[in-house]
């Protein structure tokens, strides 16, 4: 079982700077595989990127995705109001799918 | 527009079953490995099962292996989790997810086991 390992557990930012979470896996994963949501209380999980790097429909420019092996990151640029959430890593490249315990970014 | 849509959720007593259903729209149900993934409130993700396209090949994370059963029904375009020997722990929303393709989730449906 690949293992997702998240961090920080909780970042605390303030409106218009800069977001970096980092995901490390504990075997490498093909970057074909790892996507990254956003979830707000009371909803279903949000797909922000795929692919490592790819945008998912109807999300800004100022979320990226980067990364290779074992190693990738999701960058939030000008936290915006709305972005305060929190954030999971997640592999579709081997069974059983798992996905990292989460980062809180939370308003400073 | 795709839509998953989950349903069935509820109360039930420890030993008990419940079997939760996800309706599918907007793409070609049979041909896609369709997934449940649980959450309970507050914590994180977890993978529970799988099933492939035909409805032939299931897996099962092993908390749950030999209590839920996977299967899916292609005529109706619907997904189903078949839960028994219901426990505490089992407590969760469930999500319906495709993960073939573009990736798309439900909205949950809650499973609440208590006495």
């Amino acid at each position: 079982e690949i293992v997702l390992t998240q961090s920080p557990g909780t970042l605390s930012l303030s409106p218009g700077e800069r977001a970096t979470l980092s995901c490390r896996a504990s075997q490498s994963i093909s970057s074909r595989y790892l996507v990254w949501y956003q979830q707000k209380p009371g909803l279903a999980p949000r797909l922000l990127i795929y692919r490592t790097s790819s945008r998912a429909t109807g999300i800004p420019d100022r979320f990226s995705g980067s990364g290779s092996g074992t190693d990738f990151t999701l960058s939030i640029n000008r936290l915006e109001p709305e972005d305060f959430a929190v954030y999971y890593c997640q592999q579709h490249d081997s069974s059983p799918l798992t996905f990292g315990g989460g980062t809180t970014v939370e308003i400073k | 527009e795709v839509q998953l849509v989950e349903s069935g959720g509820g109360l039930v007593q420890p030993g008990g079953s419940l079997r939760v259903s996800c309706a599918a729209s907007g793409f070609t149900f049979s041909t896609h490995w369709m997934h449940w993934v649980r959450q309970v409130p507050g914590k994180g993700l977890v993978w529970v099962s799988r099933i492939n396209g035909e409805g032939n090949i299931t897996s099962y994370a092993d908390s749950v292996k030999g209590r839920f059963t996977i299967s899916r029904d292609n005529a109706k375009n619907t997904l189903y989790l078949q839960m028994s020997s219901l426990r505490a722990e089992d407590t969760a929303i469930y999500y319906c997810v495709r993960f073939s393709g573009y990736i798309e989730w439900g909205q949950g449906t809650l499973v609440t086991v208590s006495s």
